[in-house]
């Protein structure tokens, strides 16, 4: 089992250019999350799906979107980057429903924003 | 509103020595808090949870404390090793399913 997949692992993009962050597990979890981490700040939330066709809006989504693809795979849309998007951001999935259980968390993928 | 207050955020304490990180969090209706370790440059993994209905709970050399009450949880690490180093992060769930996590300690075990 690969368990949860990022791509890329870094990536440095100019303000205005858009890009998707892939995510996908193997582990038939229902549930997934993205979330960034800045220094200081912890680990926030920013959108979530509880099952393929669902998302929800996690502390920070403003400036991004998502799609939950199929059962394996969530991914992340920045439309427009902005010098405050630079960050390191995490895909988790989890077994337990939402919020309920042991998240497993990808390897990360470093963004940086010019 | 939604949130995790942890602190201390830096801790240093001598190998073997006990290290405790403290968290509050403000919704009564929270019934989950985990806690994850994060090594430098590596993804969080949990090493602990516990659920409302339970006020202690032990792992070896980890335990945690719920106060439902006061809304406060601890993480205990007792016998301190050098590889305990790290960021710790403890967690409530809120409304709808949304995980917070408190700001991180960045625990340093020195030999």
């Amino acid at each position: 089992n690969a368990g949860v997949t990022q791509t890329p692992k870094f990536q440095v993009l100019k303000t205005g250019q858009s890009m998707t962050l892939q995510c996908a597990q193997d582990m038939n979890h229902n549930s997934m999350y993205w979330y960034r981490q800045d220094p200081g700040m912890g680990l926030r939330l920013i959108y979530y799906s509880a099952s393929e066709g669902t998302t929800d809006k996690g502390e920070v989504p403003n400036g991004y979107n998502v799609s939950r693809l199929n059962k394996r795979e969530f991914s992340l849309r920045l439309e427009s980057a902005a010098p405050s998007q630079t960050s390191v951001y995490f895909c988790a999935s989890s077994e337990a429903p939402l919020g309920q259980g042991e998240q497993y968390f990808g390897p990360g993928t470093r963004l940086t924003v010019t | 509103g939604e949130n995790v207050e942890q602190h201390p955020s830096t801790l240093s304490v001598q190998e073997g020595d006990s290290a405790v990180i403290k968290c509050t969090y403000s919704d009564s209706a929270s019934n989950y808090f985990p806690w994850y370790k994060q090594e430098l440059g590596k993804r969080p993994q949990l090493i602990i949870d516990i659920r409302s209905n339970v006020g202690e709970k032990k792992d070896q050399r980890i335990a945690v404390t719920l106060n439902k009450t006061a809304k406060h949880f601890s993480l205990h690490i007792t016998e301190t090793q050098p590889e305990d180093s790290a960021v710790y992060f403890c967690a409530a769930v809120y409304q709808g399913g949304k995980l917070i996590f408190g700001q991180g300690t960045e625990l340093s075990v020195k030999p």
